[in-house]
């Protein structure tokens, strides 16, 4: 497709269980960004990738959180033993290169805690 | 640690009338950034402002930054139905940082 490419659209999973979240990014783009989005807030900076350059990890909030991207183009973003508080949408974004300005986003998974 | 405050978070206002949306941030910054999201939809980007006294203008809306007072404003003019939506400022911290700092958003609501 043209655009990136998050799945699934939906999640809904008991506390405790691990999710695996997926982003395709646009064919391409070296820089895949992740943000969660939790209810009412604006984006949180979650973690970024760019080319084969060690990840910036910086904004996981927890050690349960984790991301890996496969080739410089898929990448999955893994929350294990989920809590309620994990509940948001996780949007994923990528670029040309490193240009926060341009760059395009999916349209979420919503994650759903019970 | 940037802080990026919008408002007002919420704003329902008449078709044909204007208004202002304001986006203040906490340390400097010369790129400032402004999306749309629609309901259940992603984030669009609207404008790109980096450097100070940068406008741009789209439409019925008009963005400005103002790097000294630290703040950029979103201007609506006449607005219309159609710009129904949330509209969120994301400061770069860094000049160049891929860590932007969003605000919370500001849901608008354009009533016929």
């Amino acid at each position: 497709g043209a655009g990136v490419s998050q799945s699934p659209s939906n999640k809904v999973t008991e506390k405790g269980k691990d999710v695996e979240l997926r982003c395709d990014p646009i064919s391409g783009h070296t820089a895949l960004y992740w943000y969660r989005q939790s209810l009412g807030q604006g984006l949180e900076f979650l973690i970024y990738f760019q080319g084969n350059s060690a990840p910036d990890k910086s904004g996981l909030p927890s050690d349960r959180f984790s991301a890996e991207r496969t080739g410089g183009s898929v990448s999955t973003l893994t929350i294990q033993r989920t809590q309620q508080e994990d509940s948001a949408v996780y949007l994923c974004a990528s670029s040309l290169g490193p240009a926060p300005w341009a760059q395009h986003f999916g349209d979420g998974t919503r994650l759903s805690i019970l | 640690e940037l802080k990026v405050e919008q408002n007002p978070l919420f704003l329902s206002m008449q078709e044909g009338k204007n208004y202002t949306i304001y986006c203040n941030y906490s340390t400097t910054s010369d790129r400032l950034y402004w999306y749309r999201q629609d309901p259940g939809k992603s984030l669009e980007s609207l404008f790109v402002l980096l450097s100070n006294g940068a406008v741009k203008q789209e439409g019925r809306l008009m963005a400005s930054l103002d790097t000294k007072a630290r703040l950029s404003t979103l201007h609506i003019t006449a607005a219309v139905h159609d710009l129904s939506a949330t509209y969120f400022c994301a400061v770069d911290p860094q000049g160049g940082s891929e860590k932007l700092v969003f605000g919370k958003g500001t849901k608008l609501t354009v009533n016929p």
